[in-house]
């Protein structure tokens, strides 16, 4: 199993423009997570879906992110416009029971200038 | 709600054990995690424990549990220095639409001298 695949692995980009980060998790997982690491914050849960859907979106810091899970193999986490405040690492992760904790993602590294 | 608190740093030389400690606050936590974090790399699962065992050994890493204190600890015998990361404690609360949440604590950076 490839693991739970992010991309991109970097991402520069100037304050204003739409950033889309990708994530395919482990097949055969039904909830998966998408969270934001920096080091002021540590990391911060933003939404989860569990079987494609969105089960807890509080986390998301405003509306200019949004996040979609069209199907169990992938799912994206949008950001418009984005901001130089939004530069972070932005991990996904999966799992498939409570008990078998999370499979993380390599990271995101988002720059925004 | 759900808090993890951890100390930040924890520095220690190459062959000599560490312990890293966690705090957490919700009584109802049924498995408690700990992750480790290499530079440049996403969160590893290294190990977890139920809420009703106070042991578990795998290898070099022993972890306790004392529910009655809510405290956990993380003990790396012979430490290496590739076990230099940020080692990160979690807990999964027992509630129904968020059992599959982790709290995070904020990661304890294990650096090992040699």
């Amino acid at each position: 199993d490839a693991g739970v695949i992010q991309s991109p692995r970097h991402e520069v980009t100037e304050m204003g423009q739409e950033v889309t980060l990708r994530c395919k998790p482990i097949s055969g997982h039904n909830s998966l997570f998408w969270y934001r690491q920096t080091m002021m914050r540590g990391l911060e849960l933003l939404i989860y879906f569990n079987n494609n859907v969105p089960i807890d979106d509080s986390g998301m810091p405003e509306d200019r992110f949004s996040a979609k899970m069209p199907n169990a193999s992938f799912s994206t986490l949008k950001i418009q416009p984005s901001e130089p405040r939004d530069s972070a690492v932005y991990f996904c992760a999966s799992t498939q029971s409570r008990g078998g904790g999370y499979t993380f993602g390599s990271g995101t590294r988002l720059t925004v200038v | 709600g759900e808090d993890v608190e951890q100390s930040l740093f924890l520095s220690v030389r190459e062959g000599d054990s560490s312990v890293i400690n966690c705090t957490y606050t919700d009584s109802s936590s049924t498995y408690l995690y700990w992750y480790k974090q290499e530079p440049g790399a996403g969160l590893q699962l290294l190990t977890y424990i139920f809420s009703n065992m106070d042991m578990k050994q795998d290898q070099r890493l022993t972890v306790l549990l004392n529910k009655k204190d809510k405290h956990l600890s993380l003990r790396i015998a012979d430490t290496q220095t590739g076990d230099s990361a940020i080692y990160f404690c979690a807990e999964s609360p027992n509630s129904g639409a968020g059992s599959y949440q982790l709290t995070f604590g904020k990661g304890t950076k294990l650096s090992v001298i040699p």
